[in-house]
């Protein structure tokens, strides 16, 4: 099973700023990885897929890059709404695994 | 505009049996793979499983196969997953997901979830 390692596990950050979040397979899952927003008490909605992609009506200020093992999900200015917790995932090697998530707090 | 939502959850004891159901709208059912991913605090996200759009191909997490069966009624839009043999690690909170086209294995519309109790 392929194991994500996310870090940091919080990131503190004021509007304004630039995110980046890190996501880290065990093994290669090609470009096949994806990103989710979670707010408290809502589902995960998808953000990027295909590493790179983004999902229909997601901002342009959210961007996906990596292949291989090594993935990052960068929000160029980050939005008050945008305090959330961020999961990647891959779908290149069975069976599907999520990350642990990294919490994305205001400072 | 999409719409899922989860009902059947509920508290049963280890070894019993529920049912989950899906109903969805908003979109033409029959054309997507939908999927099971659940939830707990100390796991984190989990799929659970896949069915694909035609009633072809379904797929399981290890952890539930041989206990639970997805299925779907695409001439009333719902989703069904049947779970059996129940164990305390199944509880969670339980979300329907529709598969992102032709792309099976990313979710882009999730339902609000229906919570699984597994307890005696």
């Amino acid at each position: 099973e392929i194991v994500l390692t996310q870090s940091p596990a919080t990131l503190s950050l004021s509007p304004g700023e630039r995110a980046t979040l890190s996501c880290r397979a065990s093994q290669s899952v090609s470009s096949f990885s994806a990103w989710y927003q979670q707010k408290p008490g809502q589902a995960p909605r998808l953000l990027i897929y295909d590493a790179t992609n983004r999902a229909a009506g997601i901002p342009a200020r959210f961007s996906g890059s990596g292949s291989g093992t090594d993935f990052t999900l960068t929000i160029s200015s980050v939005e008050p709404e945008d305090f959330a917790v961020y999961y990647c995932q891959q779908r290149g090697n069975w069976p599907l695994t999520f990350g642990g998530g990294t919490r994305v707090e205001i400072k | 505009e999409v719409h899922l939502l989860e009902s059947g959850g509920g508290l049963v004891q280890p070894g019993g049996s529920l049912r989950l159901s899906c109903a969805a709208s908003g979109f033409t059912f029959r054309n997507y793979a939908m999927n099971w991913v659940r939830q707990t605090p100390g796991k984190g996200l989990e799929w659970v499983s896949t069915l694909s759009g035609d009633a072809g191909p379904t797929f399981y997490a290890d952890s539930v196969k041989g206990r639970f069966t997805v299925s779907r009624d695409d001439s009333s839009n719902t989703l069904y997953l049947e779970m059996s043999s129940l164990r305390a690690e199944d509880t969670a909170l339980y979300y329907c997901a529709r598969a992102l086209g032709s792309s099976w294995f990313y979710f882009d519309y999730w339902g609000q979830g229906t919570l699984v109790t597994v307890s005696s």
